[in-house]
């Protein structure tokens, strides 16, 4: 059963950094590319960044561009996320989504989420 | 540039079919896309994705009432024999070189 399981989450001031974390489990972590995608409260889905298998082609929103940091550890099956100078605009759930493939188009698994809140 | 259109809201009858659209924009008509269901306080989960021939790949444990087609630059997702469990918020997503993109999600109602 494919499992991912965000962390890091929690209330930040803005300006400040913050990095999450997804753990994954029930597949082979290093066959599949692997993203980012935040919902603020009551809004809809917003992709933020994503990463190939080898993290050779990796991506960013325009919003996030500069300020987000996408990797993986393939040994340890974890994706991150490193978030610097966070603004009130990058607070919502962070989900860690799975793709069909190597350097996949869409989502096939997701997680449930962890929470930034960004507020002095 | 890359834009899905849905209908931000739709509703239909407990055991009718509700069919849902997401409108790529001019230029992409040939892309494809995926259809994710989100309930109330709950992650996305992935329905299908839908080519633009019209043939579609369910997700896992997706029940077949779950049906997709296609139409021009236009991606549906069609429920059958509507249950109460279906009232979610509905997603497509479609990609490109660098970029994943959302349609604003559709809120479907079980009446």
């Amino acid at each position: 059963e494919v499992q991912l399981v965000e962390s890091g989450g929690g209330l930040i001031q803005p300006g400040r950094s913050l990095r999450l974390s997804c753990e994954a489990s029930g597949f082979t972590f290093d066959d599949y590319a692997m993203h980012w995608v935040r919902q603020a409260p009551g809004k809809g889905l917003e992709w933020v960044s994503g990463i190939s298998w080898n993290s050779g082609n990796i991506d960013y929103a325009d919003s996030v561009k500069g300020r987000f940091t996408i990797s993986r550890d393939n040994a340890k099956n974890s994706l991150y996320l490193q978030m610097n100078s966070l603004r009130a605009e990058d607070m919502a759930l962070y989900y860690c989504a799975k793709t069909n493939g190597t350097n996949g188009g869409y989502f096939h698994y997701w997680g449930q989420g962890t929470l930034v809140t960004v507020s002095s | 540039q890359l834009v899905l259109t849905q209908s931000p809201s739709a509703s239909a009858s407990l055991g009718a079919s509700v069919k849902l659209t997401c409108t790529l924009s001019s230029g992409h008509s040939s892309y494809a896309i995926a259809w994710h269901q989100q309930h109330p306080q709950k992650g996305p989960r992935f329905l299908m994705k839908v080519n633009s021939d019209g043939s579609h790949t369910r997700g896992d444990g997706i029940p077949d009432r779950f049906s997709g087609s296609s139409s021009g630059a236009e991606r549906y997702l069609t429920i059958s024999s509507l249950q109460s469990g279906d009232e979610a918020d509905y997603y497509c997503q479609t990609w490109g070189t660098g970029i994943r993109v959302f349609g604003g999600g559709t809120k479907l109602t079980v009446l």
